[in-house]
């Protein structure tokens, strides 16, 4: 079983809209999750990172919130652009290093004007 | 430029034709690894290496080969590619530890379109 799952799969969102990605995981301990964005056939680009104490962090039009209790991530895209088509995908680092990383399968998200 | 190159971006080989792609980084840093993604799946890890001459498999290494005998050299190797093979691979590097031992942020390259006739 994946132990980072994300919903929905894929959406269609109107240039302009709002949208609300969902990351949830079972990686313990817990030490760190990003979400990388990764346009069509090129390999992904970190937009945010937090740890354990952060519940929330923004980079611009996105803001990504943290429950570590509930174990769920949020990426919120604000005022949707073209641009914003791409796959985003949450990644989760254990504590204690060795290669513990649990990768999602990736939201697609595509805006049309 | 901090940046990870992958070589060659696009290669179409035939099933049994040895090939290497390339992977270099430009960041020092110690943690570089391979990836294969395929629609509906996702990333998935096929080895790692967390420093030189350090290497360990990931989730699916079979049909696969790396070394890592300089810092800043990760080359994938397939020593007799099958078509299920196919696939776009990326190569990835990062610092390996923060202060509680997770994962720093992956620098990924641009990818390698591999076809397997």
């Amino acid at each position: 079983k994946n132990q980072v799952e994300q919903s929905p799969q894929s959406l269609i969102i109107l240039e302009g809209k709002n949208c609300t990605l969902q990351c949830n995981y079972t990686v313990s301990p817990f030490s760190n999750l990003r979400w990388y964005k990764q346009d069509t056939g090129r390999g992904p680009v970190s937009l945010t990172i937090m740890t354990f104490s952060e519940n929330t962090k923004s980079n611009g039009r996105y803001t990504a919130t943290l429950d570590a209790d509930t174990k769920q991530s949020s990426l919120h895209i604000t005022a949707s652009q073209l641009s914003d088509s791409a796959s985003y995908i949450c990644v989760v680092s254990a504590l204690g290093g060795n290669n513990r990383l649990a990768f999602g399968k990736g939201n697609q998200v595509v805006v049309i004007p | 430029e901090a940046q990870v190159t992958q070589n060659p971006r696009y290669l179409i080989t035939v099933t049994g034709k040895k090939l290497t792609v390339t992977c270099s980084q430009n960041m020092n840093h110690e943690y570089m690894s391979w990836y294969r993604q395929d629609p509906g799946l996702g990333l998935r890890q096929i080895y790692y290496s967390m420093n030189v001459e350090v290497t360990d498999k990931g989730d699916v290494p079979e049909g696969y080969k790396v070394s890592r005998k300089e810092k800043r050299n990760f080359p994938l190797i397939l020593e007799s590619p099958s078509p299920n093979q196919t696939s776009l691979y990326f190569c990835a590097s990062s610092l390996i530890y923060r202060f509680d031992g997770g994962h720093e942020t992956q620098y990924f390259g641009p990818g390698t379109r591999l076809l397997v006739l």
